[in-house]
């Protein structure tokens, strides 16, 4: 079973610009976590997405966005790109339902704004 | 919003020695996790625990669910390099479909 795929995994850009990154889930898996981590820091929690509708949110600015697609895959969009965005961005997938809400994660997208 | 409070937020030890480390919470789990995230890669989960005084084993790896089902703990028994990384815990709290976790425990070892 394909594990989670994260792409790309590294990226620079300026600030003021936009950016997408991308997320597939492992197979049969409906919800798509994503969580920002700073260097030294914890894993900030962003937003949840199941059957294509956000069904969790942090407390992060409207700056940061995601959908998700009918495949289950996920993005998440940062908009005019601040120094303090770079960091480690996680996915995390998992089936979303049940008693096993064990959550699977990616190698990340390390996002460095310059 | 709800918390988990991970301990220690660090540890300094020597290569062989046993680590522990905890997790606590005001709210009910019906979960507890550990992961494991190396530097620059994804957490990787280690141990899941269902049921409240569940006491789990991976390799030298033991976890338990705390009786009152608020607490988790996670032991490395006989420390060797590689563990060395960042542990989370993570847990889904009763009546809710969403993961917290814990602000991780920064694990250093000593050659």
């Amino acid at each position: 079973k394909a594990g989670v795929t994260q792409t790309p995994r590294y990226l620079i850009k300026t600030r003021g610009q936009q950016v997408t990154l991308s997320c597939s889930p492992i197979s049969g898996h409906r919800s798509v976590s994503w969580y920002q981590q700073t260097p030294g820091q914890g894993l900030q929690f962003l937003f949840e997405y199941f059957s294509e509708t956000q069904r969790n949110k942090g407390n992060f600015p409207g700056r940061f966005s995601g959908r998700q697609f009918s495949n289950s895959r996920s993005e998440m969009n940062v908009s005019t790109l601040e120094l303090g965005d770079s960091a480690l961005y996680l996915c995390a997938s998992s089936s979303g339902q049940g008693a096993f809400p064990e959550a699977f994660f990616g190698q990340g997208t390390r996002l460095t704004v310059v | 919003g709800q918390q988990l409070n991970q301990s220690p937020q660090s540890m300094f030890i020597q290569e062989g020695e046993d680590v522990s480390m905890n997790c606590t919470s005001s709210s009910i789990f019906n979960t507890w996790l550990w992961y494991k995230q190396d530097p620059g890669e994804g957490p990787v989960l280690l141990i899941a625990l269902y049921k409240a005084g569940e006491l789990t084993s991976n390799g030298r790896l033991t976890a338990q669910f705390g009786i009152t089902r608020k607490d988790s703990f996670l032991n490395i028994s006989a420390s060797i390099p590689s563990d060395v990384g960042i542990y989370f815990c993570a847990g889904q709290i009763q009546g809710a479909q969403k993961l917290v976790f814990g602000q991780g425990t920064r694990l250093t070892i000593n050659p």
